[in-house]
């Protein structure tokens, strides 16, 4: 079975500083990651995602995130956090092995970006 | 704006009532999802759609079920309704149906249910 984990419930940083938000997953296969945002009474927006190639992704709004397959983590990570980048952010794993569409999610990080 | 629609936006419903919400997905996406949002279990995946047919099952109870009609459009239907069905329920969309996997999915701005 699939799952993630999001070590944190929540991250506090200061404007202008880089932010880390952790997660780490575990499937049976290669894994197809992704980072969403959730803005106060707003759905979820999908940020970036990692299917193959560069370990590196960059995304929206200026995040990335590094795939990691030793360690099984896909952290999202942006170099100078802003105070509109406070939300909670989920990140979520799909087994390519599933034959289907199911998407498992974390349970969330809310950001706190502190002026 | 994701381009998927839900309607409606807030309900407030007592415990026994059936209740439908409804979702339009982005245009051309054949696929929709459904998910429930509550603070105790997280965002929990439901249930799939793909082009009228169920395609993936999750944490869906009996007492709740969904379809997808011929324009593409999907309704969950929550009936027998409890205290604990009180979450927000949010419906995204993607271009295909499975097997590949690598699909976005493009989230709602979800409906808010309470159940009093």
């Amino acid at each position: 079975a699939q799952s993630v984990a999001q070590p944190e419930d929540q991250v506090n940083v200061a404007e202008g500083n880089p932010l880390t938000v952790k997660c780490t997953y575990s499937v049976s296969g290669n894994p197809y990651l992704f980072w969403y945002v959730q803005y106060p009474n707003r759905g979820l927006q999908f940020l970036l995602k990692y299917i193959t190639g560069d370990n590196l992704v960059k995304g929206s709004y200026g995040f990335e995130a590094e795939f990691n397959k030793s360690q099984t983590s896909f952290h999202l990570k942006k170099p100078s956090a802003l105070v509109s980048d406070s939300a909670l952010y989920f990140c979520a794993v799909r087994d390519p092995l599933g034959g289907y569409q199911k998407v498992t999610f974390g349970t969330g990080t809310k950001l706190q970006v502190i002026p | 704006d994701s381009g998927v629609t839900q309607t409606p936006k807030h309900l407030i419903t007592a415990t026994g009532q059936r209740v439908t919400l409804r979702c339009s997905p982005r245009s051309g996406d054949l696929s929709v999802y459904w998910y429930q949002q509550s603070l105790d279990q997280g965002l929990q995946f439901l249930i799939q759609y793909y082009n009228g047919e169920e395609r993936a099952k999750g944490n869906i109870l009996e007492r709740f079920s969904a379809q997808q009609f011929p324009d593409l459009h999907s309704e969950l239907n929550l009936s027998s309704l409890e205290l604990g069905d009180s979450a927000l329920y949010f419906c995204a969309s993607s271009a295909s149906a499975g097997g590949g996997g690598t699909d976005t999915q493009y989230f709602g701005p979800g409906t808010r249910l309470t159940v009093l």
